[in-house]
């Protein structure tokens, strides 16, 4: 079974200031995919960034990027110059594409922007 | 393009009721989820659907929980009779086929 863990229930950055999201998984697979989702009070879970295991280069979104490491199962998301609207629960999820596409999520941060 | 439509938004019932969600998914969308969404933690797969057939029901509790998806389309997840742990945001998604998938809003299910 896949398993996908947020140690941070909660982070609060500065607005302009950078922070960073951890993530960890657990798999045996080779081949899948990692992805930063945003939720915001509206509930819509929104795509941030996505990133496929076998691509080395770190995936990056305009001020989102994020650290993959392979080997430490590791997948932390970066928020370079934080807004105001940055503020939401950011849900990191594992997904096989070969088992019906289906998403595995951790229990998300709860990030707020402070002006 | 329009996204996944969810409706309704907000339900509050008692215990041993029953509901309904609907869901709309994009159109084209072969593929579509329900996932339970607990206060504090991350979404849960519930049934996913390809076109009108269930590819995975395994986390659904079937003894109260049903869904079915007419014509591989709309889909509805109904419950039947509530329990109070049933209280949560249930999450409607669609895909085409890709790795990528597209929430809807949700429905916000309290169950006093």
């Amino acid at each position: 079974a896949q398993t996908v863990t947020q140690s941070q229930p909660e982070m609060s950055v500065q607005e302009a200031e950078t922070v960073t999201l951890s993530c960890t998984y657990d798999t045996s697979e080779s081949n899948y995919y990692l992805f930063w989702y945003k939720q915001p009070p509206s509930r819509q879970m929104i795509l941030v960034i996505r990133q496929e295991a076998y691509k080395q280069q770190n995936a990056t979104e305009n001020r989102f990027s994020v650290n993959f490491q392979k080997a430490a199962k590791s997948f932390s998301l970066k928020i370079s110059d934080s807004q105001l609207g940055d503020t939401a629960m950011y849900f990191c999820a594992f997904m096989k594409p070969y088992m019906g596409n289906q998403f595995y999520f951790g229990t998300g941060t709860s990030l707020t922007v402070i002006p | 393009e329009a996204g996944v439509a969810q409706s309704p938004r907000y339900k509050i019932i008692e215990k041993r009721q029953s509901v309904a969600f609907w869901c709309n998914p994009i159109s084209g969308h072969a593929t579509l989820y329900w996932y339970q969404q607990i206060l504090g933690q991350g979404p849960k797969l519930l049934i996913q659907f390809q076109n009108n057939g269930v590819v995975d029901d395994s986390q659904l509790p079937k003894d109260r929980f049903s869904a079915e998806r007419l014509k591989g389309v709309d889909s509805t997840l109904k419950i039947q009779p509530a329990k109070l742990e049933d209280s949560a945001v249930y999450l409607c998604a669609s895909s085409p086929g890709t790795v990528e998938a597209f929430f809807g809003q949700g429905t916000r299910l309290t169950v006093v």
